[in-house]
C-alpha cells in the first residue's frame, strides 16, 4: 500500500518571500502525484499532478513541483508568494492505472503568508 | 456551470440520530466518492462508487453507508454506529480519462451535539 508524508505541518513565510512544503511518498510501485489546495471551509482545487514525462511539473498560480524518484519526493515550491496563497495544501498519490481515482492523501501543510 | 454540490454546507445532530448528506454531480463523471477530513489527518476514504447501483468500502466504512441508484448522485448516511461522526465530508468525482484527478465538492460540516 502506498503512503505520503507531508514533512511540515506548518509554514509561516512573508509575502513574496519563496517557498517550499515537502512532500515523500511510499510505494512499490508507479504512481500518480497530485498536490491540491484548500481555502478555508471549502473543497479541494487541483494545483497540479505528475502522471509521467518532465519531472518539472507546473501548475497553477505559479506553483510547480519537482518529481523525485531515488528520492520518492514531490516537493511544491513557489519562488514568491502572496497573501492569498494562504491555505492549506495537500499532497496525494495514487497507483497509476489501477486505483480507480483512490487517492491518498498526507496530513496537509498549513501556509500561512504575512504581510 | 458543471461541477459537484453539497448540501447542506452545516449540519448539527443529536447522539443517537442518522443523518444523510447530499451530494449531486453534472459533470457527467461515472465515479464518485466521500472522503472525511479531521484536522491534521488528511483526508480519509469513506466508499466510492465506479458505476451506478454499485459500490466499495473505503478504509473507514464503519458508520456509514451509501447508495448509488443515480449517476448523479451518491448520498452519504451518517448512522449513529459511527462513534466519533463530528468532522468535515467531502464529495468527488473523477472522470474516465483524468488519471486519477478528482473534483471536489465545497463540504459539509457536520456537528454531533
Amino acid at each position: 500500500a502506498q503512503s505520503v508524508t507531508q514533512l511540515d505541518s506548518q509554514v509561516p513565510v512573508f509575502e513574496e518571500a519563496p517557498v517550499e512544503l515537502r512532500c515523500n511518498y511510499s510505494s512499490s510501485v508507479s504512481v500518480y502525484l497530485f498536490w491540491y489546495v484548500q481555502y478555508p471551509n471549502q473543497g479541494l482545487q487541483l494545483l497540479l499532478k505528475y502522471l509521467s514525462g518532465s519531472t518539472l511539473v507546473k501548475g497553477i498560480n505559479g506553483f510547480e513541483a519537482e518529481f523525485n524518484k531515488s528520492q520518492t519526493s514531490f516537493h511544491l515550491r513557489k519562488p514568491s508568494v502572496h497573501i492569498s496563497d494562504t491555505a492549506e495544501y495537500f499532497c496525494a498519490v495514487t497507483l497509476d492505472g489501477t486505483s480507480y481515482g483512490k487517492l491518498t492523501f498526507g496530513q496537509g501543510t498549513i501556509l500561512t503568508v504575512h504581510p | 456551470d458543471g461541477g459537484i454540490t453539497q448540501s447542506p454546507k452545516y449540519l448539527f445532530r443529536k447522539e443517537g440520530q442518522n443523518v444523510t448528506l447530499s451530494c449531486e454531480q453534472n459533470l457527467n463523471h461515472d465515479a464518485m466518492y466521500w472522503y472525511r477530513q479531521d484536522p491534521g489527518q488528511g483526508l480519509r476514504l469513506i466508499y466510492y462508487s465506479q458505476i451506478v447501483n454499485d459500490f466499495q468500502k473505503g478504509d473507514i466504512a464503519e458508520g456509514y453507508s451509501v447508495s448509488r441508484e443515480k449517476k448523479e448522485s451518491f448520498p452519504l448516511t451518517v448512522t449513529s454506529a459511527q462513534k466519533n461522526p463530528t468532522a468535515f465530508y467531502l464529495c468527488a468525482s473523477r472522470g474516465p480519462r483524468e488519471a486519477g484527478e478528482l473534483f471536489f465538492g465545497e463540504g459539509s460540516r457536520l456537528t454531533v451535539l
